[in-house]
């Protein structure tokens, strides 16, 4: 069965420092999607970043962008210039025919 | 934009009482979720739907119905409220192919008390 481990429950960082989330996952399929969501203090869970596997490239959204390493089952997330903003908790999650979240990591960014 | 809502923000709740949770998406998605957040534990799913009046049970459906009779609105039930199931409730949804976005409502806080 797939499984999504975030090994860092909660992190806190200065701001525009840059921070990398860790996310790892066990699987036998060749062809699924990964994702970050951000779920900030309003709750209001969004899309941060999107990557399929068979793309070799690493996805990138503005500041935000990933370090995917297929044959590691690593899917990390880096954020850039870190902001206030960023506060939130981060989840990784696997997509193939299910959706497997990981138990998100508590980023605080500091003033 | 996608939008997906859950009528209740908050809610508190007798034990033993019938709960019902709506969820409403705008963008004609066939797949809908239902999971359940409480801290330390993530997101876990209950139960979800690929169409109107198909249901498939989650990893943690006891206690749980759902009811899909319309493709947009997707609602949950808590039959008989217990203490345990005093947490935030998550509606998603989603195009039918694997790999597409998930949205995301913004949840529904219930405490049974």
């Amino acid at each position: 069965a797939q499984t999504v481990t975030q090994s860092q429950p909660e992190m806190s960082v200065q701001e525009a420092e840059t921070v990398t989330l860790s996310c790892t996952y066990d699987t036998s399929e060749n062809n699924y999607y990964l994702f970050w969501y951000k779920q900030p203090p309003s709750r209001q869970m969004i899309l941060v970043i999107r990557q399929e596997a068979y793309k070799q490239q690493n996805a990138t959204e503005n500041r935000f962008s990933v370090n995917f390493q297929k044959a590691a089952k690593s899917f990390s997330l880096k954020i850039s210039d870190s902001q206030l903003g960023d506060t939130a908790m981060y989840f990784c999650a696997f997509v193939d025919d299910k959706i497997i979240f990981g138990k998100g990591t508590r980023l605080h960014i500091l003033p | 934009d996608v939008k997906v809502t859950q009528s209740s923000r908050y809610l508190v709740k007798r034990t033993g009482e019938k709960v019902f949770l709506e969820c409403v998406q705008d963008m004609d998605h066939e797949n809908m979720f239902w999971y359940r957040q409480d801290p330390g534990l993530g997101l876990r799913l209950i139960y979800f739907s690929y169409d109107v009046k198909m249901k498939e049970k989650g990893d943690i459906p006891e206690g749980y119905s759902v009811s899909r009779e319309k493709k947009e609105r997707f609602s949950l039930i808590l039959e008989s409220a217990s203490t345990n199931q005093t947490s935030m409730y998550l509606c998603a949804s989603s195009l039918p192919q694997s790999g597409n976005t998930i949205y995301f409502g913004e949840g529904s806080w219930l405490t049974v008390v």
